[in-house]
C-alpha cells in the first residue's frame, strides 16, 4: 500500500531561519513520483516540485531545497531564511507511474507558522 | 486568469438538499480531477477524467455523489441529498497528458467550501 506520512503537524520559527519539512513515505511501486504543494491561508493548492524515483539529485530552487533519499524513503523539503509569506501548510503528495497521478497520495500536511 | 476556476467559492446548503459545483479547468488539459479536503487533512481523491470519459471513481464516491465533464472541458460535481458529513472543501484539478507515461502535476483551483447545516 502506498502512504505519505507528515510527522510535523505543525512548526513555528522565528523569520530568517531556515526550517525542513519531513516527508516519509511507502510504496511497492519501482518507479514513483513525489510532489511538494504549498496551501496557503487562501486555500489554492500551489505546485512546489515533481521528482520522479530515479532522480536522486537534490534540487535547489531560490530559498527552497529538497532532499530525495531512496535508502531512507524520505523527500524532504528545506526553506532556508524563512519568511512570513512562506507561512502555509505543505504537503507531500506520492503517485505511481503506472497510471495517472489522479491517485496522488496525500499525507497530512504540515503547518509552518514564520513569526516576524 | 488562465488557472483553474471554481464557482461558487462558498456553498451554504441544509441538509438533504441537493448541490453542484462547477470546474473550469486550464484550457489545453485533458484531464481533470475532483478532491475533498476536510480540516487538519489531505485532499482525498474523489474522481478523474480524461478529455469527456470519467476512468476512475474512488470508494469515497457514494451514490449520492456524481460527476460530469460532458464535452471534455468544464465539469459539475453533483451532491444529492447532502448529509453534514459532506461538509468540505472540493477541489478540482487539471493536468497535461503527460505522454510517454510521465505523470505531470496537477494545477488546482481555489476550492468550494461545503457546509451542510
Amino acid at each position: 500500500a502506498q502512504k505519505v506520512t507528515q510527522a510535523q503537524t505543525e512548526i513555528s520559527v522565528v523569520e530568517k531561519e531556515d526550517v525542513t519539512l519531513d516527508c516519509v513515505y511507502e510504496t511497492r511501486d519501482t518507479t514513483y513520483y513525489l510532489f511538494w504543494y504549498k496551501q496557503p491561508p487562501s486555500g489554492e493548492l500551489v505546485f512546489l516540485i515533481r521528482r520522479n524515483s530515479f532522480d536522486e539529485q537534490n534540487e535547489i530552487s531560490g530559498r527552497y531545497s529538497w532532499n530525495f533519499q531512496k535508502s531512507t524513503s524520505s523527500f524532504n523539503f528545506t526553506i532556508t531564511a524563512s519568511q512570513v509569506v512562506d507561512s502555509a501548510v505543505y504537503f507531500c503528495a506520492l503517485s505511481g507511474a503506472w497510471r495517472s497521478n489522479y491517485q496522488l497520495i496525500w499525507g497530512a500536511g504540515t503547518k509552518l507558522i514564520i513569526k516576524p | 486568469d488562465t488557472g483553474v476556476s471554481q464557482d461558487p467559492r462558498h456553498k451554504i446548503t441544509k441538509r438533504g438538499q441537493n448541490v453542484t459545483f462547477r470546474c473550469d479547468p486550464i484550457s489545453e488539459h485533458n484531464r481533470l480531477y475532483w478532491y475533498r479536503q476536510t480540516l487538519g487533512q489531505g485532499p482525498e481523491f474523489l474522481t478523474y477524467f480524461q478529455n469527456e470519459a470519467q476512468l476512475e471513481k474512488s470508494r469515497l464516491l457514494s451514490d449520492r455523489f456524481s460527476a460530469e465533464r460532458p464535452k471534455g472541458s468544464f465539469s459539475t460535481l453533483e451532491i444529492q441529498r447532502t448529509e453534514q458529513g459532506d461538509s468540505a472543501m472540493y477541489l478540482c484539478a487539471s493536468s497535461p497528458h503527460g505522454g510517454g507515461g510521465v505523470i505531470t502535476e496537477a494545477f488546482f483551483g481555489q476550492g468550494t467550501r461545503l457546509t451542510v447545516v
